[in-house]
């Protein structure tokens, strides 16, 4: 079955370490994002990728990198360089067909410690 | 960017309809309106989209401004399952998300 997968599900890292999510998607979908989603708030866009071997800041880039060397692949790096790294994170990926469904990973929640 | 406008909260009794409506006054021609929801601690998942016309599935109903500046996602019949935040996207390319609407179905 096709699907889009985050790994993994729960992360537990100190403080000045730098920590990569993992996303992987079988859906040959060309674009793919990646979301920050603390308590209570709604989802805030990081990066965002419509082609490989490019990518895109979204409005809260700051301390966090992201690399598109495969169509199939997003990680995410959360870098010491983020300030308040705790949150659940969530991968998404859409095809180039705006008429078409998007879907998501099931997040991985991070704790920094 | 067509950012989206939604309520924070809204309440519904269960069996009941609930109407979720949505601005996005910015949104281009060819952008297709989208819903998805979100249960606590997962992922969201796929509700409904449209671009012009109004659209119908098994989940809910998408009314369409004639505009196209607002939308509005449709339960006929809100069940305890329906509990959830829903949020609506206007911009394909780079898949914002607003704030959402905190949907509370009563028993």
């Amino acid at each position: 079955d096709g699907g889009i997968t985050q790994s993994p599900k729960y992360l537990f890292r100190k403080e000045g370490q730098n920590v990569t999510l993992s996303c992987e998607q079988n859906l040959n979908h060309d674009a793919m994002y990646w979301y920050r989603q603390d308590p209570g708030q709604g989802l805030r866009l990081i990066y965002y990728s419509q082609i490989v071997n490019d990518f895109q800041k979204g409005d809260i880039a700051e301390g966090y990198s992201v690399s598109r060397e495969k169509k199939e692949s997003f990680p995410l790096t959360v870098t010491s360089a983020q300030k308040n790294p705790t949150a659940f994170y969530l991968c998404a990926s859409t095809p180039t067909d705006r008429n078409t469904e998007a879907f998501f990973g099931q997040g991985t929640r991070l704790t920094v410690v | 960017d067509a950012k989206t406008t939604q309520p924070n909260s809204m309440e519904s009794n269960e069996e009941e309809p609930v109407h979720l409506p949505c601005n996005h006054s910015t949104i281009s021609g060819t952008d297709y309106i989208h819903w998805y929801r979100q249960l606590p601690s997962q992922g969201p998942e796929y509700v409904i989209h449209g671009l012009t016309s109004n659209v119908n599935n098994r989940m809910a109903s998408l009314a369409i401004a004639e505009d196209r500046k607002s939308s509005t996602l449709i339960l006929h019949r809100a069940t305890l399952r329906d509990a959830a935040v829903y949020y609506c996207i206007g911009n394909f390319n780079k898949f914002y998300f607003g704030s959402g609407t905190k949907l509370n179905v009563k028993p």
